[in-house]
């Protein structure tokens, strides 16, 4: 769904470094997730955002954080990343005036920490 | 805690084949049940859904079956392709905004 955009889409870095990840949606929605996806583990919520001024931890937050700089964008930081953050990263959007199921995921972000 | 269960882990069927994957949901709260496929290097995308009130939905060659009282909801995909060959996450959707994910089953659809 080339209405949800993620740079970069492939990064690599080192212990201790910070680094963001960008999100961008022209879908107009209003919810905005992270996730990460790890093998045999399937995709975990890190936060969620309803709305500009609404931001939310999911269930694996810790040693994450995220800014909501407008409505179509969401962006995802490692304030120092350390090997097990390694994964993919996928952002995802969803419309609650349409009842806010369904999720339209980005391409992802393929993250490397050495 | 909240979970759900996936199984099979991977799945090989003959094109023309039936393949069949079961999700057991831990949270008796969970509203909608969302399935989505996701290709090799591809992002998860939405194939079909069910909610609470609804014990089976289909769509052409898919469909999804409920069982509130056992917590059970299943995939169904008759007359494989081999463009069904993927990896098929179910999902449960607790509350008004998360979504415990499965851990996935790798469907090989065998020419």
């Amino acid at each position: 769904d080339a209405d949800v955009t993620q740079t970069p889409r492939n990064r690599i870095t080192k212990t201790g470094k910070r680094i963001m990840l960008e999100c961008s949606q022209t879908k107009g929605h209003d919810r905005m997730y992270w996730y990460r996806q790890d093998p045999g583990l399937g995709l975990r919520l890190i936060y969620y955002s309803f709305d500009v001024k609404d931001i939310n931890k999911g269930e694996i937050s810790d040693g994450y954080s995220v800014s909501r700089q407008a409505q179509a964008k969401f962006s995802l930081s490692l304030e120092s990343a350390i090997p097990n953050q390694t994964a993919l990263y996928f952002c995802a959007t969803s419309d609650a005036r349409a009842g806010g199921e369904t999720q339209y995921f980005g391409p992802g972000t393929r993250l490397l920490v050495l | 805690g909240e979970n759900v269960e996936q199984h099979p882990s991977t799945l090989s069927v003959q094109e023309g084949d039936s393949a069949v994957i079961k999700c057991t949901y831990s949270d008796s709260a969970s509203n909608y049940f969302p399935w989505y496929k996701q290709e090799l290097g591809k992002r998860p995308q939405l194939i079909i859904d069910i909610r609470s009130n609804v014990g089976e939905k289909k769509d052409q060659r898919i469909a999804v079956t409920l069982n509130k009282t056992a917590k059970h909801f299943s995939l169904h995909i008759t007359e494989t392709q081999p463009e069904d060959s993927a990896v098929y996450f179910c999902a449960a959707r607790p509350g008004t905004y998360k979504y415990i994910f499965g851990t996935g089953t790798r469907l090989k659809v065998l020419a």
